[in-house]
């Protein structure tokens, strides 16, 4: 079975400061990995995903990760975020095409001016 | 243009009672998922279709039942309502024929109180 850790439920952060969200995974084998944002009573939007080949993905809104397969991490990092970036956002893992997205319990960014 | 679209967005209802909520997707795709995120956030999943065909049921309460009348459209019927459904559902697609074949879309979801 797959898990999915998100290490911080709460990442108050000034703006224009860099930001970085914690994400491990556990599973016997090996995984698709996303990142998605959820903006206030919306929906979830993917933000980015690795599915293999270079282990540095980058994002929209100006959004990286990087999957470290020895530490099981997908770490989600902005150097410098916007008032706008206020949301909460999910990583999750899927091992194959087709199948179930489990995912992390969210962590919420809240953008201070 | 809307990719995965939801009605109704909110539902309102009483202990008991019977509800449906539709999803239906304009992109083609063959796998439809049910979602719920609970008052914490946590989101799991609920079922999956794949070309109408019921490929994942997570141990949910035979009180909701997926229908899948198309592949484009998933809907969820959920019966004798309680106050533990109280939660937003998320309807979302992908295809396992494209590229992009491992990444779901998620609709604007569906918030349901039940009171």
């Amino acid at each position: 079975a797959q898990s999915v850790t998100q290490l911080d439920s709460q990442v108050p952060v000034f703006e224009e400061a860099p930001v970085e969200l914690r994400c491990n995974y556990s599973s016997s084998v090996s995984v698709y990995l996303f990142w998605y944002v959820q903006y206030p009573n919306q929906g979830l939007q993917l933000l980015l995903k690795y599915l293999s080949g270079s282990t540095l993905v980058k994002g929209i809104n100006g959004f990286e990760a990087e999957f470290n397969k020895s530490q099981t991490s997908f770490h989600l990092r902005k150097p410098s975020v916007h008032i706008s970036d206020t949301a909460e956002y999910f990583c999750a893992v899927s091992e194959a095409a087709g199948n179930k997205l489990t995912f992390g319990g969210g962590t919420r960014v809240l953008v201070k001016p | 243009d809307t990719a995965v679209s939801q009605t109704p967005k909110y539902l309102v209802t009483q202990m008991g009672n019977d509800k449906s909520i539709k999803c239906e997707q304009n992109l083609g795709h063959d796998t439809m998922y049910w979602y719920k995120q609970d008052s914490k956030k946590f989101l799991k999943i609920m079922f999956s279709y794949n070309n109408k065909e019921l490929i994942i049921n997570e141990t949910v309460p035979n009180r909701f039942s997926p229908k899948s009348p198309d592949k484009a459209h998933l809907n969820l019927h959920i019966n004798s309502l309680e106050l533990g459904d109280s939660a937003v559902y998320f309807c979302a697609s992908s295809s396992r024929d494209s590229p992009e074949k491992e990444t779901q879309y998620f609709g604007p979801g569906t918030r349901l109180l039940v009171l």
